[in-house]
């Protein structure tokens, strides 16, 4: 998985509760995403980052904010949790020098 | 939105058959990838092409481009049952390389 970690990997929470889902990585890329994956939408951008501190918003950023504050970790953050961000939320790094993504393992996220 | 779609949405074939998957898609690009998913998995490059490229060969792979319709196939030759797996167009969009906007994804069944 080219040196990417998501952490948890599985989190059952309950609506209004607030949930951050982190990404590591040690490969020291500049671009970092968060996308969400369910059932007939495919895989769609949440926010992505270009550089410590600096970020920008994805197709589907509404109820989700991100930081960055050191290269290798990127936090995606669920202020209150919702059911309709249930979901598998997958962590990626844009390769150096490259246009291809690595993707981390996936973070399975049940909020009832 | 979308920018690349997978047609077919799931193909069922048998080992040693040929399968391919097609993509449209609706701006100009720079660039064209197509992705693996294994169940449960986070997506896998498989292979880029440019959009000044026609052709491209990986392996079993081969990959084809043509501005003129906006479209790409995949084509996956002796096909295994290892292959059974989701595959993904994604592109660059309108945004530049550094967002992809993925497709919904094709499911493909490699029977034994």
């Amino acid at each position: 998985d080219a040196g990417i970690t998501q952490s948890p990997r599985h989190k059952v929470t309950e609506t209004g509760t607030p949930v951050t889902l982190r990404c590591h990585q040690t490969e020291n890329h500049r671009y970092m995403y968060w996308y969400r994956q369910d059932p007939g939408h495919g895989l769609r951008l949440i926010h992505y980052s270009y550089g410590v501190k600096d970020t920008d918003k994805g197709e589907v950023s509404d109820g989700y904010s991100v930081s960055r504050s050191k290269t290798e970790d990127f936090l995606l953050t669920l202020e209150s949790a919702t059911s309709s961000q249930t979901s598998v939320y997958f962590c990626a790094i844009r390769g150096q020098d490259t246009d291809t993504q690595y993707f981390g393992p996936g973070t399975r996220l049940t909020v009832l | 939105s979308q920018q690349g779609e997978e047609d077919p949405q799931a193909l069922s074939i048998q080992e040693g058959e040929n399968a391919t998957m097609n993509c449209s898609y609706k701006t100009s690009i720079n660039n064209l990838q197509w992705y693996r998913q294994n169940s449960g998995r986070g997506l896998v490059h498989l292979i880029l092409i440019r959009s000044n490229e026609r052709e491209k060969h990986s392996g079993r792979l081969r990959v084809t481009l043509d501005t003129s319709k906006k479209s790409s196939s995949l084509l996956i030759t002796a096909s295994r049952a290892a292959d059974t797996a989701s595959y993904f167009c994604a592109t660059d969009g309108q945004g530049g390389s550094e967002k992809l906007v993925f497709g919904k994804g094709t499911k493909l069944t490699v029977n034994p």
